[in-house]
């Protein structure tokens, strides 16, 4: 079967840091991109970045480019999202995707279950 | 970049067809085909209903369709059921491979 598995439920204190990690099983992992998007409680999905597994290249939003760092592991199959600088309005579930086919891929037909980071003091 | 343009709420009777519209501009909807929709239920994780504007993946019903023209991309979901009732965002590559979401549609099935 086709998943995305992802790590816990974080908390983290303001101006820390969060590293959330995704793990790849049932298809080619180096063949599609692992996109990260984030909703906050009660707000759309927004989009964060992508990296391109076969070759490490990566593409952030604008949004995120100063605090936000995607590597992948291709022996583990497991792509990794980090973001810095924590504020309160970061506190969000964090959806690791697999991106459409040719990478980057620009539509998202698995996502992980989902990865609760909340940021209080 | 900001978000493409979504209704904030939609409602229709059991069989009934809605259309939900996804408004962007020319360096994201209107300037590619690569426009797909998201349903998402409460406390679930979306999941793919169209993808490249008009393509359904396997096992999502024919009664979802979408369409798009210029800078506007449409979802229509038609002969409309209870389960139906959900969030529903558009999503389209816009320059240099980025990726936008819209504000999400609250589809109520009355």
């Amino acid at each position: 079967q086709v998943h995305l598995v992802q790590s816990g439920a974080e908390v983290r204190k303001p101006g820390a840091s969060v590293k959330v990690s995704c793990k790849a099983s049932g298809y080619s992992f180096t063949n599609h991109a692992i996109h990260w998007v984030r909703q906050a409680p009660g707000q759309r999905l927004e989009w964060m970045g992508w990296i391109i597994t076969g070759n490490g290249n990566t593409k952030y939003s604008q949004k995120f480019q100063d605090r936000v760092t995607i590597t992948r592991d291709t022996s583990a199959n497991t792509a990794y999202m980090e973001l810095s600088g924590l504020r309160s309005e970061d506190s969000a579930v964090y959806y690791c995707v697999k991106g459409g086919a040719p990478p980057p891929g620009n539509w998202f037909d698995l996502w992980g279950q989902g990865s609760l980071v909340t940021v209080s003091s | 970049q900001s978000a493409l343009t979504q209704p904030h709420s939609v409602s229709g009777s059991p069989g009934q067809s809605v259309t939900i519209s996804c408004t962007g501009t020319s360096s994201d909807v209107g300037g590619y085909n690569y426009v797909s929709w998201y349903q998402q239920h409460p406390g679930k994780a979306p999941k793919l209903i169209i993808f490249d504007v008009s393509q359904r993946p396997s096992g999502v019903p024919d009664r979802f369709s979408g369409s798009k023209s210029g800078d506007t991309a449409s979802l229509t979901i038609s002969g409309l059921q209870a389960e139906d009732e959900a969030d529903y965002y558009c999503c389209s590559e816009a320059d240099r491979y980025i990726v936008i979401f819209g504000g999400g549609t609250k589809l109520t099935v009355l």
